[in-house]
């Protein structure tokens, strides 16, 4: 089982620039989320889709848009990339509002 | 809101016995987790608590007192593979859930 599968694994952008982080799932689960992580820090949410067909924001959505495209893929889109928008980001999927959840292996970005 | 608290790091020797406390406040609960990530790679799921009590899992133990808004990871026989970050997760009725902002552990010869 692939799990969770998250592209790419680095990316450099100049600032302005746009990109699209793309996750998919082959667990079948109904929610997805897109968390960021910069050092010494937790995960915080950016946006979480609970089933197909939905998403929301989450803690630190500005910057940010997402796309629920089918059960298995969610992406992450960047319109125009801003320094502090450098950092790691994880995809996960889950069951169980998000307690029991299987993380992508993470992009790092850099603007 | 949701917020959660653990420890920024914590130290022990190999073979010992280590635990992690995390407390938190949310409104609604629907349990406790906890997740293991390495330094570079991904968090990895440990272990879920909805109800109050002990959850075994191999050397890793999970413990969660719903009156007291607090619960614990137990490693035990630690080993040097467990030097990594730990966090708490909660998720309130908001279905959102929050992570705390990590324990590094420290595991020594």
């Amino acid at each position: 089982n692939a799990g969770v599968t998250q592209t790419p694994k680095f990316q450099v952008l100049k600032t302005g620039q746009s990109m699209t982080l793309q996750c998919a799932q082959d667990m079948n689960h109904n929610s997805m989320y897109w968390y960021r992580q910069d050092p010494g820090m937790g995960l915080r949410l950016i946006y979480y889709s609970a089933s197909e067909g939905t998403t929301d924001k989450g803690e630190v959505p500005n910057g940010y848009n997402v796309s629920r495209l089918n059960k298995r893929e969610f992406s992450l889109r960047l319109e125009s990339a801003a320094p502090s928008q450098t950092s790691v980001y994880f995809c996960a999927s889950s069951e169980r509002q998000g307690l029991e959840a299987f993380f992508g292996q993470g992009t790092r970005l850099t603007v | 809101g949701q917020s959660l608290e653990q420890p920024s790091e914590v130290t022990a020797v190999e073979g010992a016995i280590v635990q992690i406390n995390c407390t938190y406040q949310t409104s609604g609960f629907y349990g406790l987790s906890w997740y293991q990530q390495h330094d570079g790679g991904a968090p990895t799921f440990l272990s879920y608590n909805a109800l109050d009590g002990l959850e075994e899992t191999g050397r890793f133990s999970s413990f969660l007192s719903r009156s007291d808004s607090y619960g614990y990871l137990l490693l035990q026989e630690l080993q040097m593979k467990d030097s990594a970050s730990y966090f708490c997760v909660t998720s309130g009725g908001s279905y959102i859930p929050t992570f705390g902002r990590g324990t590094s552990l420290i595991v020594h010869p």
